[in-house]
């Protein structure tokens, strides 16, 4: 069965300083997986995704992550913070044992990190 | 941008009562799911709904739950007679082609 695992459940960095979170992925396929980001009191907002193209995804505003499968991670940076980064961040693999996510298949979640901010 | 909506952003209600959780999905989706995130715990996959049957369903997802798209605009959510269990965040998403998933703000169902 698919799962992942968010190593950190909350990291706190400075502005401007580097963001790194991690996310561990177990999987029975090639799965496809996806970082949302969850500001207060708004909806989960698809972040980036990789779907078995290049390893290295590109995101909005500026966060990127690798997939590595020696290592089944999928960690999320971004080489400097902001304020407006501050937010809950969920990893996410796609249910591929029940069918692609393109058509449909279920999402599975990590528990989620909160990323704090400091000025 | 569009963007799923979802109603009343707060929901409290006494254990044993039905309720019923509003989402207006993207206009030209197709797909449509309910997850929920009880507090402290991971989002979990409830229920998936295409060409106006439900396409997958978790073993949460038992006789007291349904889902209806009553009007073509709606995606609703309902819970015949609620239990303590069920207070949690719910989340509606909407996708096109089954890719792309975007969720609503969610619902905060309170039972008490």
């Amino acid at each position: 069965a698919q799962s992942v695992t968010q190593l950190d459940s909350h990291v706190s960095v400075s502005e401007g300083t580097p963001v790194l979170l991690r996310c561990n992925y177990s999987s029975s396929y090639s799965p496809s997986l996806f970082w949302y980001v969850q500001h207060p009191n708004k909806g989960l907002q698809l972040l980036l995704k990789y779907t078995s193209a290049a390893t290295l995804v590109k995101g909005i505003n500026g966060f990127e992550a690798e997939f590595k499968k020696s290592e089944t991670s999928f960690h999320l940076t971004k080489p400097s913070a902001h304020m407006s980064d501050a937010a809950e961040y969920f990893c996410v693999v796609s249910d591929t044992a029940r069918g692609f996510y393109n058509q449909g298949g279920k999402l599975i979640f990590g528990q989620g990190t909160e990323l704090s901010v400091k000025p | 941008e569009p963007e799923v909506t979802q109603t009343p952003s707060h929901q409290v209600t006494q254990m044993g009562q039905e309720v019923i959780l509003r989402c207006v999905p993207i206009s030209n989706h197709l797909y449509f799911y309910w997850y929920r995130q009880i507090l402290g715990q991971k989002v979990e996959f409830l229920v998936s709904f295409y060409n106006n049957e439900i396409s997958e369903k978790s073993e949460i997802f038992d006789d007291q739950f349904s889902v209806e798209r009553p009007d073509g605009s709606n995606f609703t959510l309902k819970i015949r007679s609620t239990k303590l269990e069920d207070s949690a965040m719910y989340f509606c998403a909407s996708s096109e082609t089954g890719a792309g998933r975007y969720f609503g703000a969610g619902t905060r169902l309170s039972v008490l």
